[in-house]
């Protein structure tokens, strides 16, 4: 496509569900990466793929959050057992081989009730 | 680890007039690049500017242009004939191009207001 592209655009959920976010980069980009972005704040990184694998995945919070590229082009990141903590919106980006400029989606955001 | 501190959380400008929003950053390698996005209410992340730390001369792109001082790691970003257009958050960001390539650090932001 011609943009990066996030669905859903926001997700609602309760409280110790699982949820689910996906991401579509630019096609031909190889790395992919995903941040974190709180009220108020700038966003903070939470893993990067290079092809299907993760290079750097130092910024997951915790075990709950987990994210999958398996034919490095999509990826989806999962969060199980949601706390009201998570609530942020949850940015893509993508790029050629790591190479600067990161071409950002519009984000999902993230409500736990 | 790299830092990115942004010291104005808002600021304002009239149309038309300048202003320059400040961006320091702490790190200790020598290869590495240093952004503007803007953030509209939209939440896309939209990139203004970009500077590459080994080049001297500051980056400009149209109304937009850095003063880049690499001893000081300062980066700010000046917008010259503010337009309403250009209202949102901004956000300074440094990606590292040797062991944290791909990982960005981004300040807080500040919020610019354009005035009619």
């Amino acid at each position: 496509g011609a943009g990066v592209s996030q669905t859903p655009s926001n997700k609602v959920t309760e409280k110790g569900k699982y949820v689910e976010l996906r991401c579509d980069p630019i096609s031909g980009h190889t790395a992919l990466y995903w941040y974190r972005q709180s009220l108020g704040q700038g966003p903070e990184f939470l893993i990067y793929f290079q092809g299907t694998g993760a290079a750097d995945d130092s910024g997951l919070p915790n075990d709950r959050f987990f994210a999958v590229r398996p034919e490095g082009s999509v990826s989806t990141l999962k969060i199980q057992r949601t706390e009201r903590g998570d609530s942020a919106v949850y940015l893509c980006a993508s790029s050629f081989d790591r190479r600067p400029p990161l071409h950002f989606g519009n984000g999902t955001r993230l409500t736990v009730t | 680890a790299q830092t990115v501190t942004q010291s104005q959380p808002e600021m304002s400008v009239q149309e038309a007039e300048t202003v320059t929003l400040s961006c320091t950053y702490d790190t200790s390698e020598n290869n590495y690049y240093l952004f503007w996005y803007k953030q509209p209410p939209s939440r896309q992340m939209i990139l203004v500017i970009r500077q590459e730390a080994y080049k001297q001369q500051n980056a400009t792109e149209n109304r937009f242009s850095v003063n880049f001082q690499k001893a000081a790691k300062s980066f700010s970003l000046k917008i010259s004939d503010s337009q309403l257009g250009d209202t949102a958050m901004y956000f300074c960001a440094f990606m590292g191009s040797n062991t944290n390539a791909g990982k960005s650090t981004f300040g807080d932001g500040t919020t610019l207001t354009v005035k009619p």
